[in-house]
């Protein structure tokens, strides 16, 4: 079955503590993206990446950071310096072929600061 | 700066009451609005893609329409099945005509349906 995956469901983690989100899609999209969903607000775009070893600043990126090694893996580190890092993380990715660009989201990753 | 609103933030059904959700949108050039469902703990389940003012798409009981200001989300004799939050999104044309992908969320109507 084609569609992206995420992983871990749930990750904990203590302060300042770095942690790795993966994200893996096989549907040959090109582009990748990770975004942050707290209780009561719109989904926030963190990171995107069009190709392979190129990847773009969002409105959130301060604390993040990623790299696009793959063309269908973009994992996300969530470091130290993130000052609030508990929130859902998303991950999406699109074809940027033809006259559509819907962007298809994994099921998520919880991640939680103890 | 794109600006995505939805209201009302949370709607209460009873089974079979249709009802419309709202998206207002304000960006420099639409190049597409989107509707997507998310149950709780889940990522959002993509509905519908709309491009100009007039385009209508329908699916199941979910019919999606577009003006050049606003979106709405009308739903038909709902059932408990369709209580969720709905995310409108969208995606704007960038100086040289062409878009990045960039997606701006409104923050979502939470739509619970009581049998």
């Amino acid at each position: 079955d084609g569609g992206i995956t995420q992983s871990p469901k749930y990750l904990f983690r203590k302060e300042g503590q770095n942690v790795t989100l993966s994200c893996e899609q096989n549907l040959n999209h090109d582009a990748m993206y990770w975004y942050r969903q707290d209780p009561g607000q719109g989904l926030r775009l963190i990171y995107y990446s069009q190709i392979v070893n190129d990847f773009q600043k969002g409105d959130i990126a301060e604390g993040y950071s990623v790299s696009r090694e793959k063309k269908e893996s973009f994992p996300l580190t969530v470091t130290s310096a993130q000052k609030n890092p508990t929130a859902f993380y998303l991950c999406a990715s699109s074809i940027l072929r033809g006259s559509t660009d819907t962007q298809y989201f994994g099921p998520g990753t919880r991640l939680t600061v103890l | 700066e794109d600006q995505v609103t939805q209201s009302p933030e949370a709607l209460r059904l009873q089974e079979g009451e249709s009802s419309s959700l709202n998206c207002s949108y304000t960006v420099s050039g639409l190049r597409g609005l989107f509707w997507y469902r998310q149950d709780p703990g889940k990522g959002p389940e993509f509905l519908f893609t709309l491009y100009s003012a007039g385009e209508e798409k329908e699916k199941e009981r979910l019919k999606a329409t577009l003006t050049k200001k606003e979106s709405f989300l009308h739903i038909t004799a709902p059932k408990p099945e369709d209580s969720a939050t709905y995310l409108c999104a969208v995606q704007a044309l960038n100086a040289g005509g062409t878009s990045y992908g960039k997606l701006t969320f409104g923050q979502g109507t939470i739509l619970t349906v009581h049998p």
